[in-house]
């Protein structure tokens, strides 16, 4: 069984520009998470898709968006980048919802912002 | 909140030796509880779980956790440590989301260095 898969692996963007990450979910699996890991920051949560439709944000500002398709899998838009966008992005699936679904991740994509 | 709180950013252990790493958490109702290891340029991979039931957890690569709800503890643990096992690992409460999802909330990591 094929895991979480993220592409780009590595991105190099300047301040200003947009960025767009890419996820494809576990087989079966309907909700798509989405996570930022920057240094100093921890790991903290974007967002979450489930069935096509945004159910969830964190404390991020309007910029980070994103959608997720018909065969479940995402995107992660982030327009305007900033310096402190700089960050490895991290997309999990899982299988059903509830706070008792563990989530299974991909590898990530690391954003420079230069 | 939900918060949670991995103390040692840090930790050596000789290999062959037995490991503990410590996990507090705050969360208001029963948590549902995890820890992830997440290996240089690679996403984070799920070690075991906790939601109920018997405290003591059995996961992959060898590794166990309690559950301690008096202590708000969730420490993680493995007898003999192998020199692969060199990562940063995470601790995570989940919370439930409106509309059913999951959000996790994960600790600062701890960086265990194994020394052959």
């Amino acid at each position: 069984e094929a895991g979480v898969t993220q592409s780009p692996t590595h991105l190099i963007k300047t301040r200003g520009q947009q960025a767009t990450l890419r996820c494809s979910p576990i087989s079966g699996h309907t909700s798509v998470y989405w996570y930022q890991q920057a240094l100093g920051l921890g790991l903290q949560f974007l967002l979450w898709y489930d069935e096509g439709e945004e159910r969830n944000r964190g404390n991020f500002p309007p910029r980070f968006s994103g959608r997720q398709f018909p065969n479940y899998s995402s995107e992660l838009n982030v327009n305007a980048l900033e310096l402190e966008d700089s960050a490895l992005y991290l997309c999990a699936s899982s299988a059903l919802t509830g706070a008792s679904q563990p989530q299974h991740f991909g590898d990530g994509t690391r954003l420079s912002i230069l | 909140a939900q918060s949670v709180t991995q103390p040692d950013i840090h930790i050596t252990v000789s290999e062959g030796a037995s490991l503990e790493l410590r996990c507090n958490y705050s969360y208001g109702a029963t948590p549902y509880l995890f820890w992830y290891v997440q290996s240089p340029g690679q996403g984070l991979q799920l070690l075991l779980k906790y939601f109920s039931g018997d405290t003591l957890v059995q996961g992959i690569k060898g590794f166990e956790a309690e559950f301690k709800r008096s202590q708000s503890s969730f420490n993680l643990r493995k007898p003999s440590v192998h020199w692969s096992d060199a990562a940063e690992y995470f601790c995570a409460v989940g919370s439930i989301l409106t509309g059913g999802g999951n959000k996790l909330t994960f600790g600062t990591g701890t960086q265990l260095k194994v020394e052959l």
